[in-house]
């Protein structure tokens, strides 16, 4: 089954390490992207990427890091930089046809990140 | 900048009735908006979109206005259901295909 992966589904880090959280999607999606979810917060930017070896910064980059090494994998870094870390993070692809893109979004079930 | 908001944080509904979700936005320059259903615990699911250059758009038990002069969008769910509760949020496309996404709407559904 096709489908976007998001590993682990709970993590616990302490605080001051850096944290590697896993986004994989064999759908074959030309564009990835990471978002923060907080309570009353929404759903947040962090960053996205197009294209492999390519990736943009989001709303509330600051404190975290991106690869896009290979198309199918975009892994999120929460650095020891990142204030407030602790938060539920959500990871999201989309692919085009031609020079469209498709509207819908296709997101993982989440990690969530406890810093303590 | 861009930046996509809704208007209440939680819509309480009967099991049965229609429910209205409302959205603003500020960017006059995405070409699409989109709602998703977020179940607790999971990730957002897509319920429907609207191109920018239409004002209405119609699926199964819902229907998205869209209007550009006052920057509002909003989701209609027909005949609200118990399965129907969860967190709704809209969005947009932004430039460089760059998406974004307001703060949600708990809507509660009671027997």
């Amino acid at each position: 089954d096709g489908g976007i992966t998001q590993s682990p589904k709970y993590l616990f880090r302490k605080e001051g390490q850096n944290v590697t959280l896993s986004c994989e999607q064999n759908l074959n999606h030309d564009a990835m992207y990471w978002y923060r979810q907080d309570p009353g917060q929404g759903l947040r930017l962090i960053y996205y990427s197009q294209i492999v070896n390519d990736f943009q910064k989001g709303d509330i980059a600051e404190g975290y890091s991106v690869s896009r090494e290979k198309k199918e994998s975009f892994p999120l870094t929460v650095t020891s930089a990142q204030k407030n870390p602790t938060a539920f993070y959500l990871c999201a692809s989309r692919t085009r046809t031609g020079l469209f893109w498709e509207t819908e979004a296709f997101f993982g079930q989440g990690t969530r990140l406890t810093v303590v | 900048g861009e930046s996509v908001g809704l208007h209440l944080p939680t819509l309480s509904v009967q099991e049965g009735d229609n429910s209205i979700i409302n959205c603003a936005y500020s960017n006059s320059a995405s070409d699409y908006f989109i709602w998703y259903k977020q179940e607790s615990g999971k990730g957002p699911q897509f319920i429907i979109d609207i191109r920018s250059n239409m004002d209405k758009r119609q699926g199964q038990r819902v229907t998205v206005l869209l209007n550009k002069t006052v920057k509002h969008l909003s989701l209609q769910i027909a005949a609200t259901q118990p399965g129907d509760s969860a967190v709704y949020f809209c969005g947009l496309n932004t430039g460089f295909q760059k998406l974004v996404f307001g703060t949600g709407t708990r809507l509660l559904v009671s027997p």
